[in-house]
């Protein structure tokens, strides 16, 4: 498959550790986000979602953490397995603009055996 | 519950060309939105189609074009292709609730266009 995220900041982390995956958002306006996954070949991924009036939601072995206050979104996966290789966007949206989505640059995770 | 389809999955086109582009959503979607995604680099918003309108569109020349049909498929067209149209092109869907403010939208594996 082709290659996602050439030149990314690059996140390694050992099998089983929990990885933590930092996105500076732009617009103090934004009140919806998304985390998605894309792995080489494929289209991103939806991993979680949340609103402004939330501060953390929890998935099955991801969290998200929201602080308005500097405009910072973070993900944090649980016991990262091999398979949660991927490069990782944050995603924002603020209502006025319909749902039109402005992606952050990405990270790429790898997870070492 | 068959998810977004896109075809074709690879094009290959000269400069000048037009090019045609398809999508279907996710079942139950009604919403669709397109995406241009450089190597490298995330996703850019093109334009969106609710009930067969653009409803919004991102920084794009009007080259750029679509169409939304009544069973919710959508059309990406592009017209006097550039060398720099060379991209992953994304389809995504979501449902438009009344009253409950954005809802997730979920992509396909999108089309690689390459332009020679």
């Amino acid at each position: 498959g082709e290659s996602v995220g050439l030149h990314l900041p690059t996140l390694s982390v050992q099998e089983g550790d929990n990885s933590i995956i930092n996105c500076a958002y732009s617009n103090s306006a934004s009140d919806y986000f998304i985390w998605y996954k894309q792995e080489s070949g494929k289209g991103p991924q939806f991993i979680i979602d949340i609103r402004s009036n939330m501060d953390k939601r929890q998935g099955q072995r991801v969290t998200v953490l929201l602080n308005k206050t500097v405009k910072h979104l973070s993900l944090q996966i649980a016991a990262t397995q091999p398979g949660d290789s991927a490069v990782y966007f944050c995603a924002e949206n603020f209502n006025n603009a319909g749902n039109m989505l402005t992606f952050g640059g990405g990270t790429r995770l790898m997870v070492k055996p | 519950d068959a998810g977004v389809t896109q075809s074709p999955t690879h094009l290959i086109k000269t400069r000048g060309q037009q090019v045609t582009l398809r999508c279907s959503p996710k079942s139950g979607h009604d919403t669709v939105s397109w995406y241009q995604q450089a190597l490298g680099q995330g996703p850019q918003f093109i334009f969106q189609y609710y009930e067969e309108e653009e409803r919004q569109r991102g920084n794009f020349p009007d080259r750029f074009s679509g169409h939304q049909f009544p069973n919710y498929s959508s059309e990406l067209n592009v017209n006097a292709l550039l060398l720099g149209d060379s991209a992953l092109y994304l389809c995504a869907s979501s449902l438009a609730v009344a009253g409950e403010g954005n809802q997730p939208q979920h992509f396909g594996d999108g089309t690689r266009l390459s332009i020679l």
